[in-house]
């Protein structure tokens, strides 16, 4: 069954330094997004992603993140220069789009957990 | 704007009991509603869906929850409880193609099961 990957599963990094983290959506999907689930709390939307672009995105995305589709594959989130606050789970998701039932239903990865220290 | 309530971030229930885990939501347009569960160090897994049609969906491990348009409510519940259903439930609702059908999440309820 096909299925959402992320890598790494666990990243440490010293804060200010750039974290990339590394989604691979599942092949024949058109929407991705970024989700963060900071450690005992909800789960929160931080952007989301369409034909190269950016469709939408969250207050919590501001200028020190970024998404790519590098290679018509993977999909991107980077933090240019982390802070302690950004220790999170990330989630990448990924959405056929197509038509049908399953149109709106989001298929998650199993997430990278960033500590920044 | 839309927002997802889930009535308490513990659940306790013993094994073979109903288990029962409240979800509202606000939303200005049509609903899709969703459960999500996961499990310890785990990811998040889609557990059942609303979209239209029959207001009782069925999903996987025996669950299902009934869409409740008067009462802007979406609860789960399971007859029997299993040791294997420990775990936490998000309840998440999305909108329409106009907001990317993003998903806007509930805070969580931590179902326990006692033996």
């Amino acid at each position: 069954e096909p299925e959402v990957t992320q890598t790494p599963s666990h990243q440490v990094t010293q804060m200010g330094q750039e974290v990339i983290l590394r989604c691979v959506p599942i092949s024949n999907h058109l929407y991705f997004y970024w989700y963060r689930q900071i450690l005992g709390q909800k789960v929160e939307f931080l952007v989301s992603f369409y034909n190269n672009e950016i469709s939408e995105k969250s207050e919590i995305f501001d200028d020190q993140f970024s998404v790519e589709r590098p290679d018509g594959s993977n999909f991107t989130l980077k933090i240019r220069s982390t802070k302690l606050e950004d220790s999170a789970m990330y989630f990448c998701a990924s959405r056929a789009g197509t038509s049908g039932g399953a149109r709106n239903e989001q298929f998650f990865g199993p997430g990278t957990r960033l500590t920044v220290l | 704007a839309q927002s997802v309530t889930q009535l308490g971030s513990h659940v306790s229930v013993s094994e073979g009991a109903l288990v029962l885990l409240r979800c509202n939501y606000s939303s200005s347009v049509p609903p899709y509603l969703f459960w999500y569960v996961q499990y310890p160090n785990q990811g998040l897994q889609l557990l059942l869906k609303y979209t239209t049609g029959a207001t009782l969906v069925k999903g996987i491990n025996g669950f299902e929850a009934e869409f409740k348009k008067s009462e802007t409510s979406f609860h789960l519940t399971k007859p029997s409880a299993h040791m294997s259903d420990a775990a936490e439930y998000f309840c998440a609702v999305s909108g329409n193609m106009d907001s990317n059908y993003q998903l806007i999440w509930g805070a969580g309820t931590k179902l326990i099961i006692k033996p």
